[in-house]
């Protein structure tokens, strides 16, 4: 699977956008963008996933660059609720099922 | 539907004890996932199946852990012996047939080996 990065740490004021990126220069033409968030002391969460297209969802919105090299993930109207890290995963949809985490991003929403 | 279940939520054994882990995935999901979280490492995919078939086992760190699936709702993690670095938050994960959708993490259970 191709490789991920993202930002260590990011800041959101309550109530704003959250944007967050990540770049997979080498993803493959059959390989999704998965994202997943792990609030403190729970499971990894599923948030949105996206071939080539935009995507929305009622958590997030994913917005995926024409050639596909990096993502961007937008929480609308980020919440104290969405403090949490956040994982960008590129994984072929067929043969592979292995989900490989990298360190993500540790997303804070301020007051 | 109730999630990914998994138990214990906490667990505390002695060096050398046997340990078991529990899981009951969703209800129709056919792929389960065991994954293992620490600091050190994050989150490590052990091992997965496909319809009760264990398909990866790669990610099991050595003889002392393995995992057995007998029907469609329940699998187990079983470590013997227990060593103090297997210390960690093992979670289960489901994932229904098309494989594009994502997966259902169950809460993890926070195993300490003293």
């Amino acid at each position: 699977d191709a490789k991920t990065t993202q930002p260590t740490s990011m800041d959101c004021a309550e109530g704003r956008a959250a944007n967050l990126p990540c770049n997979h220069s080498t993803i493959s033409g059959n390989e999704y963008v998965y994202w997943y968030r792990q609030i403190h002391s729970q499971g990894p969460q599923y948030i949105i996933h996206g071939l080539k297209n935009n995507e929305t969802n009622e958590m997030a919105s994913l917005i995926i660059t024409e050639d596909r090299k990096s993502s961007t993930l937008i929480l609308p109207h980020a919440t104290l609720r969405d403090t949490a890290v956040y994982y960008c995963i590129v994984r072929v949809s067929f043969g592979n099922e292995k989900l490989t985490f990298g360190t993500g991003t540790r997303l804070t929403i301020i007051p | 539907d109730a999630g990914v279940i998994q138990s214990p939520r906490h667990e505390v054994t002695e060096m050398g004890q046997e340990v078991t882990l529990r899981c009951k995935p969703i209800s129709g999901h056919n792929s389960l996932f065991w994954y293992r979280q620490t600091m050190m490492r994050g989150l490590e995919l052990l091992i997965y199946f496909n319809n009760n078939v264990p398909i990866d086992d790669s990610g099991m760190p050595e003889d002392r852990f393995s995992a057995k699936m007998p029907n469609a709702s329940f699998s187990t993690l079983k470590i013997q012996p227990s060593e103090p670095r297997d210390s960690a938050v093992y979670f289960c994960a489901s994932r229904p047939e098309v494989q594009t959708y994502g997966y259902t993490f169950g809460s993890g259970t926070r195993l300490t080996v003293v």
